[in-house]
């Protein structure tokens, strides 16, 4: 199985800080990689497919970047809303198995 | 608007059986894969298999494989999970998600989400 490892596993950061998370892929998933957001109570939330492209009603802030086995998501001013849980997710596998990352906590300070 | 509407939550007993549903609405159900989801309490998410509404191909995870079973009523554009005996391990948000047919096509819609508990 594809094994997906985010880091780190949580972050606090100020209003308007540049947030990186990074997810890594225990092989090669090209770039079938997908970005979620989570927040309590709530259904996961796509901000990010193929590694890149930003989902249609998804703020400009959000990025995607990597491909291969390396890949990571940038906040590039965070804002007061951006608190949850990310998940990273690969669709590479076949058979699939489809595994998401341990998910990323972010806090805003 | 696409809406993908689960029933709601359960409370069941060890060894009890239990259906969900997933019920889509607001785009062609035939051109989409239904998955499904689990977080369990305080956890990050489990991909358990998704099901073709097209031909009712089904494709679990390993980790789920043999405990679960997906199913499909076309007519009421609806998609099942359903347990034959419940465990308290089974005690978790079980969400439906949409994706495309594509192995790159990502989870563009989910459904609330549907908490099941188990206890005795």
């Amino acid at each position: 199985d594809i094994q997906m490892t985010q880091s780190p596993s949580s972050l606090s950061a100020s209003v308007g800080d540049r947030v990186t998370i990074t997810c890594r892929a225990s092989q090669s998933i090209n770039n079938y990689l997908n970005w979620y957001q989570q927040k309590p109570g709530k259904s996961p939330k796509l901000l990010i497919y193929a590694a890149t492209s930003l989902q249609s009603g998804v703020p400009s802030r959000f990025s995607g970047s990597g491909s291969g086995t390396e890949f990571t998501l940038t906040i590039s001013s965070l804002q007061s809303e951006d608190f949850g849980i990310y998940y990273c997710q690969e669709t590479y596998s076949s058979p699939p198995a489809w595994t998401f990352g341990q998910g990323t906590k972010v806090e805003i300070k | 608007e696409v809406q993908l509407e689960q029933s709601g939550a359960e409370v069941k007993k060890p060894g009890e059986s239990l259906r969900i549903s997933c019920q889509g609405s607001g785009y062609n159900f035939y051109d989409y894969w239904i998955n499904w989801v689990r977080q369990m309490p305080g956890k990050g998410l489990e991909w358990m298999g998704k099901i073709d509404p097209r031909h009712s191909y089904i494709n679990y995870s390993p980790s789920f494989h043999g405990h679960v079973t997906i199913s499909l009523d076309k007519s009421i554009s609806t998609a099942y999970l359903q347990w034959s005996s419940l465990k308290a391990s089974d005690t978790a948000i079980y969400y439906c998600a949409r994706s495309a047919y594509s192995r790159s096509s990502p989870f563009d819609s989910w459904g609330q989400g549907t908490q099941v508990t188990v206890a005795s």
